[in-house]
């Protein structure tokens, strides 16, 4: 089983809509979780961390199941901007230790 | 502010041939820092880390090296380059003041090797 597995998508939707992308994590030990952007040819910026509580920074939205070991972003009326890939980000050996594995990610195509 | 510089942005190596890629960080004192490859179609994979000078982990067995000659400096290097070093390199550090760390990235350097 991989460790990150994410939805290779495209995901191609038009301005506005929302658009909810999944993740699954194998390891039960991780304790930090992370969502990622990374536009074409960039390199990856945080978007946003993701909390047991789940959190919501303007029109995204993180949840985490950890019993599930899953993970997902919500984005609620898509922009243009918001064409990217998304990648899902989990720590590998748990606790603080920064050392994190990173999904293939899931592209997303915003059209107008 | 904290930043993080890497350079070259680009490069074009024969096989065989040596490597050094540099990063460094501003407007932090003794961060964790990361070296990553990205080849084409896969995903983010660890190649070393550091917690401070001199300490430098591998994650993965290959012709790769890295040093942390000072607390801001990483750097990658090779002494023979293979095809399959190809690929983008991406450098971060660790922001340990939050709950939990989170890492940034420098810009890159693509690494294209043939």
């Amino acid at each position: 089983r991989k460790e990150v597995e994410q939805d290779p998508g495209p995901f191609n939707v038009p301005e506005g809509a929302t658009v909810a992308f999944n993740c699954t994590y194998s390891n039960s030990a991780s304790q930090s979780f992370f969502w990622y952007r990374q536009d074409c040819r960039k390199e990856p910026k945080l978007l946003m961390s993701v909390y047991s509580s789940g959190n919501e920074d303007g029109r995204f939205t993180a949840q985490l199941n950890r019993a599930s070991q899953y993970i997902s972003l919500l984005i609620r009326d898509s922009k243009l901007s918001d064409s990217a890939t998304y990648l899902c980000v989990v720590n590998h050996y748990g606790g603080s230790q920064g050392n994190l594995i990173f999904g293939k990610g899931t592209k997303l195509s915003v059209k107008p | 502010s904290q930043t993080i510089h890497q350079w070259p942005a680009t490069l074009v190596q024969p096989v065989g041939s040596p490597l050094s890629l540099e990063c460094t960080v501003e407007g932090t004192s003794n961060p964790n820092l990361y070296w990553y490859r990205q080849a084409a179609g896969r995903g983010l994979q660890l190649l070393f880390y550091s917690v401070g000078i001199g300490q430098i982990s591998s994650e993965v067995p290959q012709n790769l090296s890295a040093s942390r000659p000072q607390d801001r400096q990483f750097i990658l290097s090779s002494k023979k380059l293979l095809l399959s070093d190809s690929g983008f390199y991406l450098c971060a550090w660790g922001d340990l003041r939050a709950p939990r760390e989170t890492q940034y990235f420098g810009p890159g350097t693509r690494l294209l090797v043939l």
